[in-house]
């Protein structure tokens, strides 16, 4: 089967400094990809998403990136902030009918004072 | 406002009964989905309503019975859980079937004993 998977399980930062959640899919058809941020005791919060025709996107503080020749997708998060403590997913959307999200199996990121 | 509401917040059962979960959006948004979490796991879907009428099920026992009132409301109507059924229940919806940004509840924390 095809899935999305994350590199690291827990990412420990400093305050201030730059954060990146790493990401790895093996469906090449995906062409919908969102990050989602879960603090504890909540839903999934929705940060960024990106199409496949598209190599980077900027937010507030986030961007992604996009490499579809190796199937990764990354999170940087600028000047982290204690409040960034959660856990992260990436979100791939199948291809073909129905709004299917498969999601990869999340980053704890720890944010050190 | 991207607000999806979801009731209860917690909710202890045994397993001979009967309750249900009920979520709300005001978005205006014709998608809706239930999606189990377990601890530490990454959100795993169960149902689509896409107007109102379920699109996808994705192979869920028959004691979790969706049910789409209205194009606000989506009920999550449980009946004789077992205790591995406890987990973290969460809500989402979409603009309509196509679009893929889901935007999530909070979540009921369900345990069944």
């Amino acid at each position: 089967g095809e899935s999305v998977g994350l590199h690291l399980p827990t990412l420990s930062v400093q305050e201030g400094d730059n954060s990146i959640i790493n990401c790895a899919y093996s469906n090449s058809a995906s062409d919908y990809f969102i990050w989602y941020k879960q603090e504890s005791g909540k839903g999934p919060q929705f940060i960024i998403d990106i199409r496949s025709n598209m190599d980077k996107r900027q937010g507030q503080r986030v961007t992604v990136l996009l490499n579809k020749t190796v199937k990764h997708l990354s999170l940087q998060i600028a000047a982290t902030q204690p409040g960034d403590s959660a856990v992260y997913f990436c979100a791939e959307k199948q291809p073909g009918g129905g709004n299917k999200l498969t999601f990869g199996t999340g980053t704890q990121l720890k944010v050190e004072l | 406002d991207t607000e999806v509401t979801q009731t209860p917040k917690h909710l202890v059962m045994g397993m001979t009964n009967k309750k249900s979960l009920k979520c709300e959006q005001h978005m205006g948004h014709r998608a809706m989905y239930w999606y189990k979490q377990k601890a530490k796991k990454p959100p795993e879907l169960m149902f689509v309503y896409s107007y109102e009428k379920l699109s996808i099920n994705e192979s869920v026992p028959s004691r979790f019975s969706p049910e789409c009132p209205n194009s606000s409301l989506l009920n999550l109507h449980l009946h004789a859980l077992q205790p591995e059924d406890s987990a973290l229940y969460l809500c989402a919806s979409s603009q309509d079937g196509t679009q893929e940004t889901q935007y999530f509840g909070p979540g009921t924390r369900l345990l069944v004993l």
